[in-house]
This record gives structure tokens, sequence and C-alpha cells, in this order.
């Protein structure tokens, strides 16, 4: 079992939608990352969190330590934002992030 | 600041070749480290650095050097290119070690070995 999960890998919606994107982990973090990779693209930090909940735009972050889960959000969704979103966990005591596989969203017009 | 700068973007080589994937940073960052991306599954660490002088080994380490004599660069050394080697690339760097604050990537190197 891999130790960070993404759920959905594939999530295709309509503009306009809510979107959320989920992450869980099994083994203790000192920090969780979201990450956005465009088609044939770098990556790009979302955000970072170790606790809480933050907000970029119409980005939202949040996550529960106990639950050892995280959400991505999308509101008002559209097409510039078709790519695939990673979560990255950094493991406590170590210096190292593990990833998990990524989920592909495709927003149509 | 141009961030984290890796060359080439492309690169095709034959079995046995050996190569040099280059990741520089213009923003003085300390750790830095490269990873590869394949299909159906997530980034996987190669090496690491936590400081010129000092590298360490990740997960996937076989077939690959790194060296890091200055801060600012960070080169991926692979010795005998290998069809397994065939993957995106990608070099990230982040001011405190271990990625407690933001993370930083390069473009990507895509890496086809024949």
């Amino acid at each position: 079992k891999n130790e960070v999960e993404q759920s959905p890998q594939n999530l295709t919606a309509q503009e306009g939608e809510f979107i959320t994107i989920n992450c869980s982990y099994s083994v203790g973090i000192s920090a969780l990352h979201w990450l956005q990779q465009h088609p044939g693209g770098g990556i790009v930090s979302l955000f970072m969190l170790s606790s809480g909940k933050k907000k970029h735009g119409r980005l939202i972050a949040t996550i529960n330590i106990q639950e050892k889960h995280s959400s991505l959000h999308i509101t008002a969704s559209h097409p510039r934002d078709s790519a695939v979103y990673i979560c990255a966990v950094m493991v406590g005591g170590a210096q190292k992030l593990v990833f998990g596989q990524g989920t592909r969203l495709t927003i149509n017009p | 600041n141009a961030g984290v700068t890796q060359t080439p973007k492309f690169q095709v080589l034959k079995t046995g070749q050996s190569m040099t994937l280059q990741c520089a940073q213009d923003m003085n960052h300390e750790y830095m480290s490269w990873y590869r991306q394949d299909p159906g599954m997530g980034l996987r660490l190669i090496h690491y650095s936590v400081g010129a002088g000092i590298t360490d080994q990740g997960e996937v380490p076989n077939g690959y050097n790194v060296s890091r004599s200055t801060t600012e660069d960070f080169p991926l050394r692979l010795l005998s290119a290998a069809p397994s080697q065939t993957s995106v690339y990608f070099c990230a760097s982040s001011p405190i070690t271990g990625f407690r604050t933001e993370a930083f990537f390069g473009q990507g190197t895509r890496l086809t070995v024949v």
C-alpha cells in the first residue's frame, strides 16, 4: 500500500463545478504539499500545509492531522484548471517528500 | 530570479551512454533534490543534498551520481544509461531542509534511452 493515496485518479467535470481532490496518508508528517502539473510542463507548488486551512483565489486546501487526510477544493472551476494535482507529504523526521500518484483533472467548457 | 533551471528539456541517449542533467537555482536554497516521474507512479526521490558538499541517496539511487560543489548547482549524472532510466526527471529546491516551506521545481527533463 502506498504511503500517500489520492482519489480520484481521474476527474472530469463541467466548467463552474466545485471540485474536491482527496489525499490520505499513512505516516507521520511534518508538512503536506499540493502541487499542480500542466501537460508537458513543470510542477508548481500550490500550498504547503501543516495544519488547518489555506486559501488562494479559487483554491482551498485543508488538512486534518488526526485523520491523516487533506483535501484540495477548486471553486468555480475553469478549463485552465485542467492539470494533474499532486499531493506530497514531508515524512516526519525524514528529509524527503513522498508523493501521491496524482489526480488528473479535466474541466470541459 | 530565474528559480530552478533544468537543462536540457529533452534528451535521447543510446544504451550505455553517459550524460549529466543540469540543475541550478538562484535562490540560495540549502536543500536540493532529484526525482524521476514514471507513468502510474508518484515522483520518486533519486538523490538529495542539504548543502554544498553534502549529498545522500533517496529511494531509487542506482545508476545515478550527484555532487554539490556549490549551493547553486546540483547536477545528476547517468553513468551508463539503460532503457529503464527512460523517465521525466525533476529537480527541486527548498530554502529549509526537508520542504518545510514552499517547494520549487524545475521544468523537467524528458529522457529517452534507446
